[in-house]
């Protein structure tokens, strides 16, 4: 069974960028029946989608991030990241990683998320 | 941007029905999913693509979609089925998921 685990700093300061990396276990990232995800959630509201990557390369991200969002993936780590800019207080959630079957469009693996506080 | 609208919350009694709504334009046109949420925990998907159900998914969860709603109807209301539950769905026009709200579901 597949396993997805988000990890990188929990603290980030405002204005820097803050980068989360997320290790697939249990299966190939590179495997292309799949797509990869970022969800986050501030405490107490709902569930914003972030991004996707294939393993192709292609991306979408969702037009309210999008000038400040890199999804990326690496195979030879079995790893795909994120890489959020010039974040600010309204950034602090929990960022969740995902895995979607190609040609569908919903999750159907998540990791257990990881909280991120943007603070001086 | 697409929006879809779920109501705040959901009270139903055990053995009951619930029932969670997922408004949107036209959202009989496109797949709706489905997910679970109990405190602290991630999301877990409950209804993929309307209706279908992902396996280890009781038979209890089920989901419908027509015209402006869709629903997810949980049968026989058990304690553990307390928890928020999110409608999603692909917005093609902008190429982007759209989550809903989410509704909190409790067990009374």
């Amino acid at each position: 069974q597949v396993q997805l685990q988000e990890s990188g700093p929990g603290l980030v300061k405002p204005s820097q960028t803050l980068s989360l990396t997320c290790t697939v276990s249990g299966g190939s990232i590179s495997s292309g029946s799949y797509y990869w995800s970022w969800i986050r959630q501030p405490a107490g509201k709902g569930l914003e989608w972030i991004g996707r990557i294939y393993t192709s390369g292609s991306t979408n991200y969702n037009p309210s991030l999008k000038s400040r969002v890199t999804i990326s993936v690496d195979t030879s780590k079995n790893q795909f990241s994120l890489k959020l800019s010039s974040v600010t207080a309204a950034d602090t959630a929990v960022y969740y990683c995902a895995r979607g079957p190609y040609g569908g469009n919903y999750l159907g693996n998540w990791g257990q998320g990881t909280l991120v506080t943007v603070s001086s | 941007s697409y929006v879809l609208t779920q109501p705040p919350s959901v009270s139903v009694a055990p053995g009951q029905t619930a029932r969670i709504t997922c408004g949107g334009n036209n959202i009989g046109s496109k797949s709706v999913h489905w997910y679970q949420q109990k405190p602290g925990q991630a999301p877990v998907l409950v209804v993929y693509d309307d209706s279908d159900r992902p396996s280890g998914i009781p038979e209890r969860f089920s989901g419908s979609n027509s015209g402006n709603t869709a629903t997810l109807t949980i049968s026989r209301v058990e304690a553990g089925d307390e928890a928020d539950y999110y409608c999603q769905v692909w917005d093609s026009s902008s190429d982007h998921k759209v989550f809903g709200g989410g509704t909190k579901l409790t067990v009374l």
